[in-house]
């Protein structure tokens, strides 16, 4: 059972524009998200988070947006460049973020492969 | 800095083999998982230690799988006897893991990964 859920296996948008990639998750208790940006043959490496206490966080031209009621979360890259082309991973936690208690177990989604055009 | 360090990067091998990976965490993390990925279900998280001990290894297929951390800088990965479907990519990550203090954000460190392939 899938609790962190990435519909859309891949997307490809122009250098320049806006990349949207979508996240749901299922489980009510987890109150920490993650973005991992994954290059071929290396590990993920964190790209941004956003606790549940917050509905926007933003760091230079990467923002995720969380609605807590729909169970969805986004990652808004803008401008596209042809660097960010990569598997984006979204993730989240029960626990984490401040208040934890040492359960730092991050559930995965199947990633969305980005490709940007040049 | 060194990163988390796995071994081997690429492993292939028949089926019935033992096969054992590697994974040195980064100096000072007290967490430690190893994930697995795979297309159909992406990054699959197999076992996690905290401060050496395994706190949850719901994630683990099945009792040919089995891990251990004898230190706080080694942790093994075993599969034993291996089969095709086990063919995937094995990630160790390492976490500070501080209980009860604002410096944890849940962020996770990767290793590069093993690459391995059952034939």
């Amino acid at each position: 059972d899938q609790q962190v859920k990435q519909n859309s296996p891949s997307l490809s948008v122009q250098e320049g524009r806006i990349s949207i990639l979508n996240c749901d998750y299922t489980n009510s208790m987890f109150d920490y998200f993650l973005w991992y940006k994954k290059y071929p043959a290396e590990g993920p490496t964190f790209l941004i988070s956003i606790s549940s206490i917050k509905d926007k966080n933003e760091d230079g031209r990467f923002t995720v947006f969380l609605n807590k009621s729909a169970k969805h979360l986004s990652l808004h890259i803008v401008p596209s460049q042809p660097g960010d082309s990569a598997v984006y991973f979204c993730a989240a936690s029960a626990g984490a973020g401040g208040v934890s208690f040492g359960n730092e177990k991050l559930t995965f989604g199947t990633g969305t492969r980005l490709t940007i055009i040049p | 800095d060194a990163g988390v360090i796995q071994s081997p990067r690429h492993e292939v091998t028949e089926m019935g083999q033992e096969v054992t990976l590697r994974c040195k965490p980064i100096s000072g993390h007290n967490s430690l998982f190893w994930y697995r990925q795979t297309m159909m279900r992406g990054l699959e998280l197999l076992i996690y230690f905290n401060n050496n001990v395994p706190i949850d290894d719901s994630g683990m297929p099945e009792d040919r799988f089995s891990a251990k951390m004898p230190n706080a800088s080694f942790s093994t990965l075993k599969i034993q006897p291996s089969e095709p479907r086990d063919s995937a990519v094995y990630f160790c990550a390492s976490s500070p893991g501080l209980a009860d203090t604002y410096a944890n954000t849940g962020e996770l460190f990767f290793g590069e990964g093993s690459r391995l392939t059952v034939l």
